[in-house]
């Protein structure tokens, strides 16, 4: 299948900061990546859909002042956790759909934010 | 009604039995079906997807899809200690975005 990778894998920040997610497709291009947020023992939330040059479409509830979402390549997309605080820490997962004929999404390994 | 449900378990199967997992969707206009396997702390893995009405086979594991009843089902046959996990149904919806369901939790006993 195809491969989508994230980084950081893991991050711990202090509170206030900001931490930048990348999520990439090593080997094909995704018009489409989308955002979900896990937190322990419960199911993945999407957060908001990014495509290729355009804003992203967020989820209800989910502020789109504090998950800045830039997908500026076909390759690329990054999740920025402004002003960071303990609540935000979760594991955030990123996919890219392969698109053509099929909605098949792949997922990236994942990012363990820790907000101290 | 949630649009993807599924029974969140936890499923025990002895090992070596067949395993069923189960999963109902409320969107009729839905196309494409999905299974995915995730490990505790580890991100999704897609391990089928289905399309058509019936079966479809992959190794130990078969999808099955029944669009009239709205029905998606996952069998593991043969099933291993390493086939533990949360399998995640999941539907495109007519949204254009995969909707999950909340996840099975299967336990495969020696």
């Amino acid at each position: 299948g195809a491969v989508v990778s994230q980084h950081p894998s893991w991050v711990i920040c202090k509170s206030g900061t900001s931490v930048k997610i990348e999520c990439r497709s090593l080997d094909f291009q995704a018009t489409t990546m989308f955002w979900y947020r896990q937190f322990p023992k419960q199911s993945l939330m999407l957060m908001a859909t990014s495509n290729e040059g355009s804003k992203a479409t967020y989820e209800q509830g989910v502020e789109k002042d504090k998950f800045l979402i830039n997908h500026a390549s076909l390759t690329l997309s990054t999740l920025t956790v402004t002003s960071a605080h303990p609540e935000d820490s979760s594991f955030y997962i990123c996919s890219a759909r392969v698109g053509g004929n099929t909605d098949t999404q792949y997922f990236g390994p994942g990012t363990r934010l820790t907000v101290l | 009604q949630k649009e993807v449900e599924q029974n969140s378990g936890p499923l025990s199967v002895p090992e070596g039995a067949i395993a069923s997992l189960n999963c109902t969707y409320s969107d009729r206009g839905s196309q494409s079906f999905f299974w995915y396997r995730q490990y505790s702390g580890k991100s999704p893995e897609l391990i089928m997807s289905i399309y058509s009405n019936g079966d479809k086979e992959d190794g130990r594991f078969t999808a099955q899809l029944n669009k009239a009843s709205q029905y998606v089902s996952l069998l593991i046959r043969d099933s291993q200690p390493s086939d533990s996990a949360t399998y995640l149904c999941a539907v495109w919806s007519s949204a254009s975005k995969i909707i999950f369901g909340s996840g099975t939790r299967l336990s495969i006993r020696p």
